[in-house]
């Protein structure tokens, strides 16, 4: 079945360095990939999507890469801050027509100041 | 701001209680989606509609069932709570998931004892 495997499931990073979050899906057909980000006790919300017809797409300290040959699409986070710390979702679209999304399992970041 | 609302930040329920999670969307949006979220597992589709009184099963709906008599609410029903059940559950919205993405509700994390 459509599954979407991400790594890592945890990721410290020095505040300042970068950060790199990687994700893989199953159906080829998938066209759009949303990022979200989860800070403790607080609801999902979207950073960053990128669909099928762009490899690259930035938002200041964040970008997206996708890979379609390789159907692989990574999250990137520069000058890593605090307030960064969070656990980030990705997720592929499935193209049934419905609009649903298939979630990865989730990366808890932590920036050590 | 698009406000999804859901009732109850925390509930606790007995064994074979008949459970109840609401969620209100105020924006109009004709997609509606219910998440449950558990460690490691990431964000697992249950149940989402695309429209009043439409609906369709998700990855996992096995003891749930759904109800959307109207386009603003979207309910989740838990027919006969079991402990496996305890969980945070996530309501989303979407006028369109591939070009606004989900809007979250803040979730109900319910325990069943």
């Amino acid at each position: 079945g459509e599954n979407v495997e991400q790594h890592p499931s945890t990721l410290s990073v020095q505040e300042g360095d970068s950060a790199v979050i990687k994700c893989t899906y199953s159906d080829s057909a998938s066209n759009y990939f949303p990022w979200y980000k989860q800070e403790l006790g607080k609801r999902p919300q979207l950073i960053i999507d990128i669909r099928s017809n762009v490899g690259e797409k930035k938002d200041q300290r964040i970008a997206v890469t996708l890979n379609k040959t390789a159907k692989h699409f990574s999250l990137h986070i520069t000058e890593t801050q605090p307030e960064d710390s969070a656990v980030y979702f990705c997720a592929a679209s499935t193209p049934s027509g419905t609009y649903k999304y298939i979630f990865g399992t989730g990366t808890r970041l932590k920036v050590l100041a | 701001d698009v406000k999804v609302t859901q009732s109850s930040r925390y509930l606790v329920k007995r064994t074979g209680e008949k459970v109840f999670l609401e969620c209100v969307q105020d924006m109009d949006h004709e997609n509606m989606f219910w998440y449950r979220q558990d460690p490691g597992l990431g964000l697992r589709l249950i149940y989402f509609s695309y429209d009043v009184k439409m609906k369709e099963k998700g990855d996992i709906p096995e003891g749930y069932s759904v109800s959307r008599e109207k386009k603003e609410r979207f309910s989740l029903i838990l027919e006969s709570a079991s402990t496996n059940q305890t969980s945070m559950y996530l309501c989303a919205s979407s006028l369109s998931p591939t070009v606004y993405g989900y809007t979250f509700g803040s979730g109900t994390r319910l325990t069943v004892v």
